[in-house]
């Protein structure tokens, strides 16, 4: 079964600065596709990144970017100039293929992101 | 356009009442999930409806628990005779029809149940 595992249950930045979230994964798929979400207060999950296996260029969303590394099935998150805004919960997750019933997704626990003023 | 929409956003009952959950899909998205985060379990993925084929329950954790998606859009959770540990926050997420790769969910507000 896949498992997805973040080992830092809690994070702090301060404003503009920069952090990086980490993220494992176990897979014996070679198709599949890695995402990381947040989760501020207001409960509503929102896409951050994606990433594609099959491509080999990591993602990048403005101030967000990806460390894809599949060999060691790593997907870490780096945020970059911080801001308050960004304070959330980040979950990495994992979604093997498309379509029927390989859809759904695998999140790991999370990891709690402060931002300090 | 309008995102996902669950309701109610939150409902507590009393242990043994059935409940019901609402979720509004994106429209035009084909595909349906539900999933329940709670502390001790953190994210779990409970069932999964794609168009009009069957659905993926796999991950329904009990026979209390069922859903089912009336017309390809709103579904519905229902859970019977709820017991405390069924307390969590209940989300939906909807998907566009499969394009080729990585359809991305999008998460509706959720719905927070707690049984007393």
């Amino acid at each position: 079964a896949q498992t997805v595992t973040q080992s830092q249950p809690e994070m702090s930045v301060q404003e503009a600065e920069t952090v990086t979230l980490s993220c494992t994964y176990d897979t014996s798929e070679s198709d599949y596709y890695l995402f990381w979400y947040k989760q501020p207060p207001s409960r509503q999950m929102i896409l951050v990144i994606r990433q594609e296996a099959y491509k080999q260029q990591n993602a990048t969303e403005n101030r967000f970017s990806v460390n894809f590394q599949k060999a060691a099935k790593s997907f870490s998150l780096k945020i970059s100039d911080s801001q308050l805004g960004d304070a959330a919960i980040y979950f990495c997750a994992y979604r093997k293929g498309y379509g029927g019933s390989q859809g759904n997704l695998i999140f790991g626990k999370g990891t709690k992101l402060s931002v300090k003023p | 356009g309008a995102g996902v929409s669950q309701s109610p956003s939150n409902k507590v009952t009393e242990k043994g009442k059935d409940v019901e959950l609402r979720c509004d899909p994106i429209s035009g998205h084909t595909a349906l999930y539900w999933y329940r985060q709670s502390l001790g379990q953190g994210l779990e993925f409970l069932i999964y409806f794609q168009g009009n084929s069957a659905p993926d329950k796999s991950g329904l954790p009990s026979d209390r628990f069922s859903a089912e998606r009336t017309g390809g859009s709103v579904s519905t959770l229902t859970i019977q005779r709820t017991q405390q540990e069924d307390s969590a926050v209940y989300l939906c997420a909807s998907s566009p029809p499969p394009s080729g790769r990585a359809d991305t969910q999008y998460f509706g507000p959720g719905t927070r149940l707690t049984v007393l």
